[in-house]
């Protein structure tokens, strides 16, 4: 079954912890991006990559890092200097220069 | 910076009524023009997209959008809704040269009333 797929759908962290969010696809996409969606702001992007050990920040980057060690994965870990981490985190995927699509989501709640 | 404005934030339509979106965008150049849509508790999806060509675009579910590049929009339509589109609808564009940067609107969620 072909697709992108996120760990886990649900995610609980105090209050200065890390915590790392899994995104796998095996749809061959050479690009992948994470995105944040809250209420009424649409999704904003934090981490893209093109290609395996390279990654550029989005718009949002502050307080998250990512790898990209293999084509396949792109984790994001969250780390406690993000200042208001609860949101719901999506992860995407794309050939270059076309479509992107999205996987299931991870809803982070701090606590 | 570029930018996309979905004016209206909650929609309420009773089945069979039609259904009109409106998506600005203030991109003067080439863009390419896209509508996702986001049922509850499910995956954000493809609706349609526009990169060239026809101006009007046909997507899945009966849905339509039209592009006007003289006045910035790509508004989403249907001709008669249901039950079953109820869900949020984002408008995204992002350039031909610039693919990764997906810029998109804060959404509008559509209530459909049997």
């Amino acid at each position: 079954d072909g697709g992108i797929t996120q760990s886990p759908k649900y995610l609980f962290r105090k209050e200065g912890q890390n915590v790392t969010l899994s995104c796998e696809q095996n749809l061959n996409h050479d690009a992948m991006y994470w995105y944040r969606q809250d209420p009424g702001q649409g999704l904003r992007l934090i981490y893209y990559s093109q290609i395996v050990n390279d990654f550029q920040k989005g718009d949002i980057a502050e307080g998250y890092s990512v790898s990209r060690e293999k084509k396949e994965s792109f984790p994001l870990t969250v780390t406690s200097a993000q200042k208001n981490p609860t949101a719901f985190y999506l992860c995407a995927s794309s050939m270059s220069g076309d479509t992107q699509y999205f996987g299931p989501g991870t809803r982070l709640t701090v606590l | 910076a570029q930018s996309v404005s979905q004016h209206n934030h909650h929609v309420i339509l009773s089945e069979a009524a039609s259904l009109e979106l409106g998506c600005n965008y203030s991109y003067g150049g080439t863009v390419n023009l896209f509508w996702y849509v986001q049922y509850p508790g499910q995956h954000l999806q493809l609706l349609l997209k526009y990169f060239s060509g026809d101006p009007l675009v046909k997507g899945i579910k009966g849905f339509e959008a039209e592009f006007i590049k003289s006045k910035f929009s790509f508004n989403l339509r249907k001709p008669s809704v249901q039950w079953s589109d109820t869900a949020e609808y984002f408008c995204a564009v992002n350039q031909p040269y610039n693919t990764d940067k997906l810029i998109f609107g804060t959404g509008t969620r559509l209530q459909v009333f049997p």
